[in-house]
């Protein structure tokens, strides 16, 4: 079966301009995760969706950062306007069942720099 | 909150030695655990999760890992590294109700010849 797609894989922007990602996680899978994952770090959850609904976002700068995924399919996360610290890869996951106890199966990833 | 903590930046093994990656956890009730590995310009994959019952867990490649409740950890084992094995490795703790998974800073693995 095909993965989770993640796209741009590269994004160079400068501060205070937009970004969005794209993600296209596995089919039928009902939860989608978006993590952010700074240099040296771990993933850190950003939101998480159930089919179309929020389950989780209490991570998520909402002044900056916003996120939707349309029909419970494909996702979409976007940074308005971008700040130095956002530098850092995305990465886009998804389950077949709710809650984190499923194996997560992740994309690549896009790597964001900010100038 | 839960959290984890990831004592070792990197390690270095030699090819055909043994491997032990160690992860300890904090959380107030019956964690649930995983091991991830992230290859260079991969995603993270799974190597093996815990949830309960025997608290030896078998995983893919090799690995394997061990609750030990009273320590509060969760090391990775593999008896012999290969060369492919260079990678970094995630340990990562889920809340009971399973919706946040809090994961470790992450340990580079480098394998030498």
């Amino acid at each position: 079966e095909a993965g989770v797609a993640q796209s741009p894989r590269y994004k160079i922007i400068e501060k205070r301009q937009s970004v969005a990602f794209w993600c296209n996680p596995i089919s039928g899978h009902a939860t989608l995760y978006w993590y952010q994952q700074i240099l040296g770090q771990g993933p850190k959850l950003l939101i998480q969706f159930q089919n179309n609904g929020v389950v989780d976002d209490s991570q998520l700068p909402k002044d900056r950062f916003s996120a939707e995924r349309l029909k419970g399919v494909d996702s979409t996360l976007k940074i308005q306007p971008a700040k130095l610290e956002d530098s850092a890869v995305y990465l886009c996951a998804s389950s077949s069942a709710a809650g984190g106890l499923d194996e997560q199966f992740f994309g690549p990833g896009t790597r964001l720099t900010v100038l | 909150a839960q959290s984890v903590t990831q004592p070792d930046i990197h390690i270095t093994v030699s090819e055909g030695a043994s491997l032990e990656l160690r992860c300890n956890y904090s959380y107030g009730a019956t964690p649930y655990l995983f091991w991830y590995v992230q290859s260079p310009g991969q995603g993270l994959q799974l190597l093996l999760k815990y949830f309960s019952g025997d608290t030896l867990v078998q995983g893919i490649k090799g690995f394997e890992a061990e609750f030990k409740r009273s320590q509060s950890s969760f090391n990775l084992r593999k008896p012999s590294v290969h060369w492919s094995d260079a990678a970094e490795y995630f340990c990562a703790v889920a809340d009971t109700g399973g919706f946040k998974t809090i994961f470790g800073a992450g340990t580079r693995l480098f394998v030498k010849a």
